[in-house]
């Protein structure tokens, strides 16, 4: 079955740590997305990628990197510079990243500072 | 600069009955929106999408959607709401060469 997978689902963290979230699609699509998803916040976009090699800063790129060396694969690390790493993250894919493209979701990674 | 407003926060509905969720927009050229639905949890699903042509569109789940451009809308309807349609709902509206904008999400209850 095509999709998107994200690992862990959940994932905790001591404060200070770099972490990475995996985000792995098999849609062929060559644009993928991060967003970051606090309560009553809706979706806020970090990072995207319309080509391998290349990407994009979203709104709220502060402390998250990100890289894109597979068609397929679009790791986010949370940085120890991020104020508040605490929140769901969701990775997303559509076909070209131009134009009305329907964004796929994967089923998120919630992470937990502590 | 661009917006997307979903004005209720939460909204509370009998099952059996009809629903109906707003979302307004504010933006400079034609969009394209869409509709998602999030289980707790979860990742988002597409519910349904407007490009262009017929305002009104049918997405799953029993789910359609009027654009009206003169009142920058895209409302999302259902006739009767089953216990499982419990969720948040997202509206998103992008334009083309930009990323697309979500509003803050609507959350639905269904009361038996």
């Amino acid at each position: 079955d095509g999709g998107i997978t994200q690992s862990p689902k959940y994932l905790f963290r001591k404060e200070g740590q770099n972490v990475t979230l995996s985000c792995e699609q098999n849609l062929n699509h060559d644009a993928m997305y991060w967003y970051r998803q606090d309560p009553g916040q809706g979706l806020r976009l970090i990072y995207y990628s319309q080509i391998v090699n290349d990407f994009q800063k979203g709104d709220i790129a502060e402390g998250y990197s990100v890289s894109r060396e597979k068609k397929e694969s679009f790791p986010l690390t949370v940085t120890s510079a991020q104020k508040n790493p605490t929140a769901f993250y969701l990775c997303a894919s559509s076909t070209t990243g131009q134009g009305p493209d329907t964004q796929y979701f994967g089923p998120g990674t919630r992470l937990t500072v502590l | 600069a661009q917006s997307v407003t979903q004005p209720d926060i939460h909204i509370t509905v009998s099952e059996g009955a009809s629903l109906e969720l707003r979302c307004n927009y504010s933006y400079g050229a034609t969009p394209y929106l869409f509709w998602y639905v999030q289980s707790p949890g979860q990742g988002l699903q597409l519910l349904l999408k407007y490009f262009s042509g017929d305002t009104l569109v049918q997405g799953i789940k029993g789910f359609e959607a009027e654009f009206k451009r003169s009142q920058s809308s895209f409302n999302l309807r259902k006739p009767s709401v089953h216990w499982s349609d419990a969720a948040e709902y997202f509206c998103a509206v992008g334009v083309f060469y930009s990323t697309l904008t979500f509003g803050k999400g609507t959350m639905l209850l269904v009361s038996p």
